[in-house]
């Protein structure tokens, strides 16, 4: 199995911040690469796939980056409503590993 | 609008079973890959199972020989059944689908997920 790990696992911001996290995979998958954003008590919400694109709707703060193994989420001015916790997943191979999760708080 | 509501959760206590159900509206089910993701409480996600559009299947190995997916295509509906379920069951349950774009799969629709709760 691929295993996907996140780091920070949590970090906290002050809006208006740049804030970056990042996702590597046990080995390469390419650009088979999604992000999702869960808050407390509600279903994930997907935000990218593809390594970089975004789904429609996702403020265009949010970004994208890298291929093969390294991986970045981007949140370019981080807003109030951007508090959750972040999970990337590849879906290179079943199964379809999530990473560990990155809680993001406001200051 | 596509929508996904799961039903199903309960207290069981462990050794038991449990179908879940995930009914699926504004597109067709059997058209789609559809999966299975949990969380247990406090943690992350865990992805569990999914089904093709040609019915193959595929499982996490911590649930293999134990739950089943399936669907019913009249109903536009998936299942989850879960037999000799353990403590380490016990989770929220989402039904998820897994849409393609590119080829890029994704899980780009959620249920708002379904507690299991394994205990005597």
């Amino acid at each position: 199995d691929i295993r996907m790990t996140q780091s920070p696992s949590s970090l906290a911001a002050s809006v208006g911040d740049r804030v970056t996290i990042t996702c590597r995979a046990s080995q390469t998958i390419r650009r088979y690469l999604n992000w999702y954003q869960q808050k407390p008590g509600k279903a994930p919400k997907f935000l990218i796939y593809a390594a970089s694109n975004l789904q429609s709707g996702v403020p265009s703060r949010f970004s994208g980056s890298g291929s093969g193994t390294d991986f970045t989420l981007t949140i370019s001015s981080l807003q109030p409503e951007d508090f959750g916790t972040y999970y990337c997943q590849q879906s290179d191979s079943t199964p379809y590993t999530f990473g560990q999760g990155t809680k993001v708080e406001i200051k | 609008e596509v929508q996904l509501v799961e039903t199903g959760g309960d207290l069981i206590q462990p050794g038991g079973s449990l179908r879940l159900s995930c009914a699926a509206s504004g597109f067709i089910v059997s058209s789609n890959y559809m999966t299975w993701i949990r969380q247990a409480p406090g943690k992350g996600l865990e992805w569990v199972s999914v089904i093709y559009s040609g019915d193959n299947t595929y499982y996490a190995d911590s649930v293999e020989g134990r739950f089943t997916i399936s669907r019913d295509n009249s109903k536009n509906t998936v299942y989850l059944q879960m037999n000799s379920l353990r403590a380490e069951d016990t989770a929220v349950y989402y039904c998820a689908r897994l849409g393609s774009v590119q080829g890029y799969l994704s899980l780009d629709y959620w249920g708002q997920g379904t507690l299991v709760t394994v205990s005597s």
